[in-house]
């Protein structure tokens, strides 16, 4: 069954710091995988996805399919940076979640 | 453009009722998509659809059902509500498949009482 994993549930970090949201996944094919992004009272909305390979907001995320990680990583976090995470998986035409990971920069 | 629109945006119901939540997606988009989102379960998918079409469904019982209109409009039903279906209701559209970009609606937040 697929499956995504986000171990941590809240991450704190200081202004300036790298950041790494960990998000593992289980699937029999070849994946397609999305961060979401919630900030404070806002939608959910696309961050990026591993097909694309671009960088958003400097935000990166690499497919290790060897590892069936996709975690996401920012060389210097920002203030603005905070709020709930969420890696997915699509499987076709359905997506699913992780748990989400509450990333919290503190100044 | 306009964004996706969910309505209503609150519920209070009490068990054994049914309801229908709403969802326009945006102007042009044919796939809609329905999920749960709890703070114990995190988010869920419920099902998708694409031109009137249920394509996809996750596993939830059989009292949430759902449709989709000729304008791409959908509607989700839950019958006889329980209390551990009180959560917030997203919908979601994109273009053509669900992993074409999701554009989310604010969700309604449904109280079973």
């Amino acid at each position: 069954a697929q499956r995504v994993t986000q171990p941590e549930k809240l991450l704190s970090v200081f202004k300036g710091a790298p950041v790494e949201l960990k998000c593992n996944y289980s699937y029999s094919g070849s994946p397609e995988l999305f961060w979401y992004v919630q900030y404070s009272r806002q939608r959910l909305q696309l961050l990026l996805r591993h097909i694309s390979r671009e960088s958003i907001k400097g935000f990166t995320a690499d497919l290790n399919k060897g590892e069936t990680s996709f975690h996401l990583k920012k060389p210097f976090a920002q203030e603005e940076d905070s709020a709930m995470y969420y890696c997915a998986l699509l499987d076709y035409n359905k997506f699913y979640f992780g748990s989400g990971t509450k990333l919290n920069v503190k100044p | 453009k306009a964004g996706v629109t969910q309505t209503p945006r609150y519920l209070i119901k009490t068990r054994g009722q049914q309801v229908t939540l709403s969802c326009s997606p945006i102007s042009g988009h044919r796939s809609v998509s329905w999920y749960q989102q709890t703070p114990g379960q995190g988010l869920q998918f419920l099902f998708e659809y694409f031109s009137e079409t249920q394509r996809n469904k996750g596993n939830f019982p059989g009292r949430f059902s759902g449709r989709q209109f000729s304008n791409s409009r959908s509607e989700m039903n839950v019958s006889t509500l329980e209390l551990g279906d009180s959560a917030l209701y997203l919908c979601a559209s994109s273009r053509d498949r669900a992993g074409n970009e999701q554009f989310f609606g604010p969700g309604t937040r449904l109280t079973v009482l």
